[in-house]
């Protein structure tokens, strides 16, 4: 057991390109969670999936914000033509409650900074 | 904002002080979280209280929860540098399915050797 991995841990880039984050979840975790976290923050639900299924969406993801988790394993967040008040840290959680573990295990994150 | 309240926002103690941090929450609850996170960091798990639990102990935290109040506290005794981080309170939503947490704004700890 690895743990949740995230990658790239920084981004930079310019306001209007798109980026990709990716999120490998503990393997046997069918849940899947992003969250975004600003400067002095608590972190804020972007959306979920059991499995493959994105079952909820925060009104925070707007439509530029599109994540998939094609076959149920790793995901990916996408942001398309960002903003600078995209710059945050984006963060992916993993559970795996059916067996009655309710806390959620994080990644270290994707830093983003949008110039 | 969803974000639940957290104060004090910052506190500062001499090691080998107990800190005490508190939460408040908006909605009824599945259960309270805390995790702390280390600077440049994730989030690590510290401890689960239920809701229909009022007090519960691991190590040297003890958290305590009040559901009338809609608020928790967390307390760390005889606290170690090794402390030093940010603490959160989550609430687990009794609400939906997805079981999301809605993070408190935090608590940053320092404490000085």
């Amino acid at each position: 057991d690895t743990g949740v991995s995230q990658n790239p841990r920084h981004k930079i880039t310019k306001r209007g390109q798109n980026v990709t984050f990716r999120c490998d979840p503990i393997s046997e975790h069918n849940r899947l969670y992003w969250y975004r976290q600003t400067l002095g923050q608590g972190p804020e639900f972007l959306t979920y999936f059991q499995n493959e299924a994105q079952l909820e969406k925060s009104r925070l993801l707007s439509d530029r914000f599109s994540a998939e988790r094609p076959k149920g394993s790793f995901s990916t967040l996408e942001i398309q033509r960002t903003e600078q008040g995209d710059s945050a840290m984006y963060l992916c959680a993993s559970s795996f409650r059916d067996r009655g573990s309710y806390e959620q295990y994080f990644g270290p994150g994707t830093r983003l900074t949008v110039t | 904002s969803q974000q639940g309240e957290e104060d004090p926002q910052a506190l500062s103690i001499q090691e080998g002080e107990n800190a005490t941090m508190n939460c408040s929450y908006k909605t009824s609850i599945n259960n309270l979280q805390w995790y702390r996170q280390n600077s440049g960091r994730g989030l690590v798990h510290l401890i689960l209280i239920r809701s229909n639990e009022r007090e519960k102990h691991s190590g040297r935290l003890r958290v305590t929860l009040d559901t009338s109040k809609k608020s928790s506290s967390l307390l760390i005794t005889a606290s170690r540098a090794a402390d030093t981080a940010s603490y959160f309170c989550a609430s687990e939503t009794r609400m939906d399915s997805s079981y999301k947490l809605i993070f408190g704004s935090g608590t940053r700890l320092l404490v000085r050797p």
